[in-house]
């Protein structure tokens, strides 16, 4: 079954913990992004990746980091130096050339406590 | 201005109404576009790609107009399943896929 895994689905953390996001996909996309969503607001993109061991920042990378090692994953981390880390994290892939836009996984919730 | 702007609604109507909503965005060499939906606390799902000339799917039709740079969502018959935030996503760049999102258009349908 092909699609974008991301775990866990919610997570706490205490205020100035780093905190890994796992984002898994086997449907061989090259192309990968983190998106970050605030209630009421659109997508922001935080990093994205479009080939293995490369990877650019996005809108708002500060307070993030990751690491594309293998093709299948592309995890994120939330370090202390995100001011305000809690929000709704979404990874996606695109199919080449992206005519099919993007796929999404199911997002992880992420609340700073 | 923002590059991808939406009227964030909401947009209540009864079921069997027709609604639209529309999408202006800024850069002029835009290239490709879509509508996802997005259910509340689930992530976007893509609705449909929108063509030059247009494109039809069920219930749902998409259409662009470059010269006035906006693209626009028709909904007929309108369901109460249909409630959800339709997204509008613009894609900017030639090289790399790089898609920008807009904030979204709310749509409440009611018995």
């Amino acid at each position: 079954d092909g699609g974008i895994t991301q775990s866990p689905k919610y997570l706490f953390r205490k205020e100035g913990q780093n905190v890994t996001l796992s984002c898994e996909q086997n449907l061989n996309h090259d192309a990968m992004y983190w998106y970050r969503q605030d209630p009421g607001q659109g997508l922001r993109l935080i990093y994205y990746s479009q080939i293995v061991n490369d990877f650019q920042k996005g809108d708002i990378a500060e307070g993030y980091s990751v690491s594309r090692e293998k093709k299948e994953s592309f995890p994120l981390t939330v370090t202390s130096a995100q001011k305000n880390p809690t929000a709704f994290y979404l990874c996606a892939t695109t199919s080449p050339a992206g005519g099919l836009g993007q796929f999404f996984g199911p997002g992880t919730r992420l609340t700073v406590l | 201005r923002k590059e991808v702007e939406q009227d964030p609604g909401p947009f209540n109507v009864p079921e069997g109404a027709t609604v639209a909503f529309n999408c202006t965005y800024s850069n002029s060499a835009s290239q490709s576009f879509f509508w996802y939906r997005q259910d509340c606390r689930k992530e976007p799902k893509l609705l449909m790609s929108v063509y030059s000339s247009g494109n039809e799917d069920g219930r749902f039709t998409a259409q662009l107009n470059r010269a006035s740079q906006y693209i626009s969502l028709l909904i007929r018959d309108s369901k109460l399943s249909d409630s959800a935030t339709y997204l509008c996503v613009v894609n900017n760049q030639g090289g790399s896929y790089i898609p920008t999102f807009g904030r979204g258009t709310s749509l409440i349908v009611h018995p």
